[in-house]
């Protein structure tokens, strides 16, 4: 699996728009880009998922570039309840069948 | 997605003591469960995979013999924490995957605390 290296925390205020972005080097041809978010004694909740350009639900919006040697996802108008551990991992298809690699995580503290 | 949940969300027990956390799948009938733990302010790593009628797989430096897993039935898999110690205070999560490329549903997890 590839390894992510990511920030390890990040600041920001209710309403302004949040990008964190996560280094996937090693990305295999095969791979998908998923993004967890976990909230303090939680277990982590998925947030999106996606290959290459760009997608988005009404949670986020990830951003990948062509090269898909990064990804980027977007909180817009963070609140104070997205305070919270973002995770960025990268598996197969079939990863879903196997135990996901966390790497350290960025850490999101959202300020009024 | 798949609805996990865990039982008990929190426990405290005296060191020498044995304890049983469950994992069940909700809403869906899963062959394979994921076992994590987590200490406070550290990532999710994994201890072990736990296979519906078979054994389970423990990850390096995961004695199977502290961390026995069960799982029975297609909805349900147990970690039992034997002879627990303080070191062992953790938070448990477990996880199932649906197969749907690499997206899982976790457990809330259940707070192991060893006096």
């Amino acid at each position: 699996l590839a390894k992510t290296t990511q920030p390890i925390s990040m600041d920001s205020y209710e309403g302004q728009e949040v990008n964190i972005t996560c280094s996937h080097n090693n990305i295999a041809t095969n791979d998908y880009i998923t993004w967890y978010q976990q909230f303090p004694s939680q277990g982590p909740r998925f947030i999106i998922q996606g290959y290459k350009t760009k997608v988005t639900n009404e949670v986020a919006s990830l951003f990948i570039p062509a090269d898909r040697k990064s990804s980027t996802l977007s909180l817009p108008r963070v609140s104070l309840s997205d305070t919270a551990v973002y995770y960025c991992l990268v598996g197969d298809l079939d990863t879903g069948r196997r135990a996901l690699t966390f790497g350290s995580g960025t850490r999101l503290q959202v300020q009024p | 997605g798949a609805v996990v949940s865990q039982h008990p969300s929190r426990v405290i027990c005296k060191s020498g003591t044995s304890v049983k956390i469950e994992c069940r799948s909700l809403d869906f009938q899963a062959t394979t469960m994921f076992w994590y733990r987590q200490f406070p302010k550290k990532s999710l790593m994994l201890m072990a995979t736990s296979n519906e009628g078979s054994k389970a797989t423990y990850e390096q430096g995961v004695e199977k013999d502290k961390f026995l897993i069960n799982h029975a039935s297609l909805t349900l898999s147990t970690l039992t924490v034997t002879s627990a110690h303080p070191e062992d205070s953790s938070f448990y999560i477990c996880s199932v995957g649906t197969g749907a490329y690499n997206e899982q549903f976790f457990g809330p997890g259940t707070r192991l605390t060893v006096l």
